[in-house]
């Protein structure tokens, strides 16, 4: 069972705010990767890493951005948060099989926000 | 990134056996298929991944065809708990970003 960890798991904030999502791993994964997926929609790749000192945006235009100065910590951080940033955001990591090039994501529960 | 389709949802009883075909007809060589399950307000789980020919596990069952240019996962007796959306992803751990599409919605009756 993978070890991803995200807090807070729900979070209600007032326009304007400055946020951040946290996301932790213990698995001492290089690859890191938000998405931002609305009930029943598709999940969108907002921002991953490589590694540490690497981030990039993901095929989803977001507002957010995000820092990876630890192997094992990627958050990601609003600075004006508004309604329509209400979402569900989800932070997951990859290993690759040593000598192939099999790759599993794995996934934290998850922060929904609402954003009033 | 190999594109893949698969059907938008299923429907199911309880106890029979659910199987989603995806097709990923430009995958690459060194790519791998993986599937993932998401119940509501999670994030997706692995279920299981192969390369070719059959991958069993205590969950499921992924059967590549030799072509390889699509796949299908088996879900053997299915209960209630089975209801959630099965993705279907192609690549190599040298993808970057792997799309997970829209999925296939199973819903499990009784």
């Amino acid at each position: 069972e993978a070890d991803i960890y995200q807090t807070p798991r729900y979070l209600v904030i007032g326009t304007g705010k400055k946020i951040t999502l946290e996301c932790s791993q213990t698995m001492g994964h290089d690859k890191m990767y938000w998405y931002q997926q609305d009930p029943g929609m598709e999940l969108h790749l907002i921002h991953y890493s490589y590694g540490v000192n690497s981030t990039e945006k993901g095929d989803l235009s977001s507002e957010s951005t995000v820092s990876r100065i630890r192997t094992e910590h990627f958050p990601l951080t609003l600075e004006s948060a508004r309604p329509s940033h209400t979402s569900q955001y989800l932070c997951a990591s990859s290993d690759r099989l040593q000598g192939t090039t099999r790759e599993t994501q794995y996934f934290g529960p998850g922060t929904r926000l609402l954003v009033l | 990134l190999a594109k893949t389709t698969q059907p938008i949802s299923m429907d199911s009883y309880e106890g029979q056996e659910v199987n989603i075909t995806c097709s990923h007809n430009n995958i690459a060589t060194n790519d791998y298929i993986t599937w993932y399950q998401q119940f509501p307000s999670q994030g997706p789980r692995f279920i299981i991944q192969g390369y070719k020919t059959k991958v069993t596990n205590e969950v499921a069952s992924l059967f590549i065809p030799a072509d390889r240019k699509s796949s299908t996962l088996s879900l053997p007796r299915v209960s209630l708990s089975d209801t959630a959306v099965y993705y279907c992803l192609v690549g190599a751990g040298n993808d970057y970003k792997l799309s997970f599409g829209a999925g296939t919605t199973v819903t499990v009756r009784a």
